[in-house]
């Protein structure tokens, strides 16, 4: 079974208004942390925003920010405000577990990507 | 610091050779992550180190693949023999544990590796 879904493999937004790309997860593990990434067409990857199991608070960074839905087990990335700059791959990923030294836990799964393209 | 390094960014080889992927992770960092990215998969993790030691390789497609840590500053992955569905990009990430919860992982820029 897939640990990370994104079930949007493009979608379009017009410049300045907000848009939300989609991630479920699924895991046992009480302890995980979700994350977001960034991968524009030159290639690297960069990441944007952090979610942890036990933040009580959805996380933001300036205009990404994550919608968190514990019981549902999303983790959605509302991006306000997009910019032309914002058109990219978008990777939603997971790690299970806290990451102890010495411990097998550590792995970070991706999903597979959403293409957003801003239109101006 | 400089970041994750990867070299060569590009590789062309021909079917059968030996490639060899080289990755510096960021100093202090002690987790080190191969990932290998293709249209059809997508990102996959194929093997992640913790103290230059492997946690888990189950993501190694084949007994072509394998990967080292010889010490906290330099990892490889070497195909042989290299096979045209190997052509990928394949990235290299680290990450450390921050007040031992998770915590991102920084990525290099990548080797872009294409099988003839």
């Amino acid at each position: 079974a897939q640990k990370i879904t994104q079930t949007q493999p493009g979608m379009f937004v017009q410049e300045k208004e907000a848009v939300t790309l989609d991630c479920t997860y699924d895991t046992s593990d009480p302890s995980y942390g979700l994350f977001w990434y960034k991968q524009p067409s030159s290639g690297e990857m960069i990441f944007l925003i952090y979610q942890g199991s036990y933040d009580q608070q959805n996380a933001t960074e300036g205009r990404y920010s994550l919608n968190f839905q514990k019981a549902r087990k999303s983790a959605n990335l509302v991006i306000s405000a997009s910019q032309l700059g914002d058109s990219a791959m978008y990777f939603c990923a997971m790690r299970e577990g806290p990451m102890n030294y010495g411990g097998s836990q550590g792995n970070l799964i991706f999903g597979k990507g959403t293409k957003l393209s801003v239109k101006p | 610091d400089a970041g994750v390094i990867q070299s060569p960014r590009h590789e062309v080889t021909e079917m059968g050779q030996e490639v060899t992927l080289r990755c510096k992770p960021i100093s202090g960092h002690d987790y080190l992550f191969w990932y290998r990215q293709t249209m059809m998969r997508g990102l996959e993790l194929l093997i992640y180190f913790n103290n230059n030691v492997p946690i888990d390789d189950s993501g190694m497609p084949e007994d072509r693949f394998s990967a080292k840590m010889p010490n906290a500053s330099f990892s490889t992955l070497k195909i042989q023999p290299s096979e045209p569905r190997d052509s990928a990009v394949y990235f290299c990430a680290s990450s450390f544990p921050r007040d031992r919860t998770n915590t991102e992982a920084f990525f290099g820029q990548g080797t872009r590796l294409t099988v003839v």
